[in-house]
């Protein structure tokens, strides 16, 4: 495996739901991303972490929660959805946080459906 | 915050120029990155601008004039393939990126 992976690619659930959405990176990087993506509409950070510490929280709903284990692995864990949290998840890499051209190499999404 | 815009659509013909504007108003600045996104794919990295000026990779250039908030990306002699979304988006002095909501190019033959 190379590059930013991520699981599954596809989820339906139900507001009572409990899932996760899995993202592993190849690529030695330090710092790990989740993203949503509606449509029509820009990317909106969710949760950053930089050497494993969570170093943003953009004011996400609780019913998000995410985990990061170590530096190749995270981690959102879903509960409660609403309907409105329908969209593409991407998870996202870079070496770290910081200055300089670090770019984000994103993986391919989950694209959730929450009925 | 940052406030990100630019055009939602555009049509080009195989073989032109077209040009994506980007204009931002940011709190602190600290890169402009563009990106390409295929429908169904992963954004992937196109191009990266901190210092004022003309960076050019290949078919695709990127100007950033940070006085005037102004980006632009610049994709030459246009294949079909590069039908896609370019996503802006600008770094700010806490490392976090803002994105716009993208510009979809489609080549016609």
């Amino acid at each position: 495996e190379t590059g930013v992976t991520q699981t599954p690619r596809h989820l339906v659930m139900g507001m009572t739901n409990k899932k996760s959405l899995k993202c592993e990176q190849h690529l030695g990087h330090n710092a790990m991303y989740w993203y949503k993506q509606s449509a029509k509409k820009p990317l909106e950070l969710m949760f950053v972490y930089n050497f494993k510490e969570q170093t943003e929280n953009n004011s996400v709903p609780s019913r998000f929660s995410p985990e990061c284990p170590n530096s190749s692995h995270l981690f959102l864990h879903l509960h409660t959805l609403q309907p409105e949290d329908s969209a593409l998840y991407l998870c996202a890499s870079s070496q770290d946080e910081g200055s300089g051209s670090h770019e984000q190499y994103f993986g391919p999404g989950t694209r959730l459906t929450v009925t | 915050g940052q406030n990100i815009d630019q055009p939602t659509e555009m049509t080009a013909t195989e073989g032109a120029i077209v040009q994506i504007n980007c204009t931002y108003q940011t709190s602190g600045f600290n890169g402009l990155f563009w990106y390409q996104q295929h429908a169904g794919e992963a954004p992937t990295f196109l191009s990266y601008n901190v210092l004022d000026g003309l960076e050019e990779k290949g078919r695709f250039s990127s100007f950033l004039s940070r006085s005037k908030g102004y980006s632009y990306l610049l994709l030459k002699e246009l294949q079909m393939k590069d039908s896609a979304s370019y996503l802006c988006a600008v770094r700010d002095t806490d490392y976090k990126l803002s994105f716009g909501a993208g510009t979809t190019v489609t080549v016609r033959a």
